[in-house]
């Protein structure tokens, strides 16, 4: 089945400490990957998207993400982490078509320790 | 800017009572949707949308009924409630595919006592 597994429940930081959260997907062909964030109260707000083409993505608020074929992943990264980054980020993926409907990972939420 | 709007923010029901759960876009996006989020359960599609007078079930539907009269509209109808439908319900909704980015409204969180 289609799937998308966000393997960390938590995860903690000091600020400005680099981030990675990791996302694994299970498709047949390449998928469309989405990384969001859900600050407390509030939706998701998406941080980026992959549907082809370059490999590294480039995100608001300083977020990047890779897809790696080989290793089913689409990390997401963040060089240097600010306490504003406190939140939960999601992972989603679809399989390409448009009547293929967006899995979502069940999220990591992220401590930002000062 | 309103994007989605979600009317009320925080509800508290009695088992059996019915309530319906407002959802509105300004955006004139074809696409919309309705979720629940569980805690450490991510979010599951209840109803989606692909325009006015379309609907169809998704992954967690009983218990819920939805309409689309109009683009902007698309409210999700607990007719019975029930101490499972507990949840925070988050609105969504994408110009086109069902697999484009989707914008959230701010969630209704729900509780059925």
């Amino acid at each position: 089945a289609q799937s998308v597994t966000q393997p960390d429940i938590h995860i903690t930081v000091s600020e400005g400490a680099s981030l990675e959260l990791r996302c694994n997907y299970s498709y047949g062909a390449t998928p469309y990957l989405f990384w969001y964030v859900q600050s407390p109260g509030q939706g998701l707000q998406l941080l980026l998207k992959y549907f082809s083409g370059d490999t590294l993505v480039q995100g608001i608020k300083g977020f990047e993400a890779e897809f790696k074929r080989s290793q089913s992943s689409f990390n997401l990264r963040k060089p240097s982490v600010h306490w504003s980054d406190a939140a939960e980020y999601f992972c989603a993926g679809s399989a390409q078509g448009g009547s293929e409907k967006l899995v979502f990972g069940k999220g990591t939420k992220l401590t930002v320790n000062p | 800017n309103a994007g989605v709007t979600q009317t009320p923010k925080f509800r508290i029901l009695k088992i059996g009572q019915s309530m319906t759960l407002q959802c509105t876009q300004d955006m004139n996006h074809n696409y919309m949707y309705w979720y629940r989020q569980d805690p450490g359960m991510g979010l599951k599609l209840i109803y989606y949308s692909v325009g006015a007078g379309i609907t169809d079930k998704g992954e967690v539907p009983n218990g819920y009924n939805v309409s689309r009269s109009t683009t902007e509209d698309f409210p999700l109808r607990l007719e019975l409630a029930a101490p499972s439908q507990t949840s925070v319900y988050f609105c969504a909704s994408s110009y086109t595919t069902l697999n484009q980015p989707q914008h959230f409204g701010d969630g209704t969180r729900l509780s059925i006592l």
